[in-house]
């Protein structure tokens, strides 16, 4: 059965890093495009991004781009979310999902706090 | 990108019918028929319930329904049941490769 789990997630400090990682399974992953979305605590779902089924290909959030990077490791079929500079606000639940949205991964929780 | 706008929320008794509404500008709902919507109980990941504005994924009840007027987008749950009181949220593609969320709206089952 198609699965999608993260890991990655803890607290950090504020202008620290951290990767997150999507690993896929139960499907093949080489075909599909997976995306970030995020929830901050109590908030809406909110875009992060995505990457294309080859990895060629990146899009994201405009006011996430330039701080948040994906990519792709297609030997591990794992997609990672290298989060750079982070802040408060990105605190939140980090979902990973495939291409239409249509198997969601449990999300791990991004907690950005001195 | 500014969140599609839906409604706080909407409540209904069981076995009524609701409408949640999303939305947008030509940019985005309007523009694409690659609207969905999901269905988030609490603690748990949100789930796809109607994608390309009106297709249901195998498994979803026909309960749930999906349409498109303009730059609104809606869904329908008939026959409201106890299990459908969750957090409901619509997405759109906005062209340029990249996605939006609605601001999601609660449905509470009196």
């Amino acid at each position: 059965q198609v699965q999608l789990v993260e890991s990655g997630g803890g607290v950090v400090q504020p202008g620290r890093s951290l990767r997150l990682s999507c690993a896929a399974s139960g499907f093949t992953f080489t075909t599909y495009a997976i995306h970030w979305v995020r929830q901050a605590p109590g908030k809406g779902l909110e875009w992060v991004g995505f990457i294309s089924y080859d990895g060629s290909s990146k899009y994201y959030a405009d006011s996430l781009r330039g701080r948040f990077t994906i990519s792709t490791d297609n030997s591990k079929s794992t997609v990672y979310l290298q989060m750079n500079s982070l802040r408060a606000e990105d605190t939140a639940v980090y979902y990973c999902a495939r291409r239409v949205f249509d198997y969601w991964g449990q999300g791990t929780l991004v907690t950005v706090s001195s | 990108q500014s969140a599609l706008t839906q409604p706080a929320s909407v409540s209904g008794s069981p076995g009524q019918s609701i409408t949640i509404s999303c939305t947008g500008t030509s940019s985005d709902v309007g523009g694409y028929n690659y609207v969905s919507w999901y269905q988030q109980h609490p603690g748990k990941a949100p789930k796809l319930m109607i994608y390309e504005v009106s297709n249901r994924p195998s498994g979803v009840p026909d309960r749930f329904s999906g349409s498109k007027s303009g730059n609104t987008a809606s869904l329908t749950i008939s026959g409201l049941q106890a299990e459908d009181e969750a957090d409901y949220y619509c997405s759109s593609y906005t062209g340029s490769s990249t996605y939006v969320f609605g601001t999601g709206t609660k449905v509470t089952v009196l």
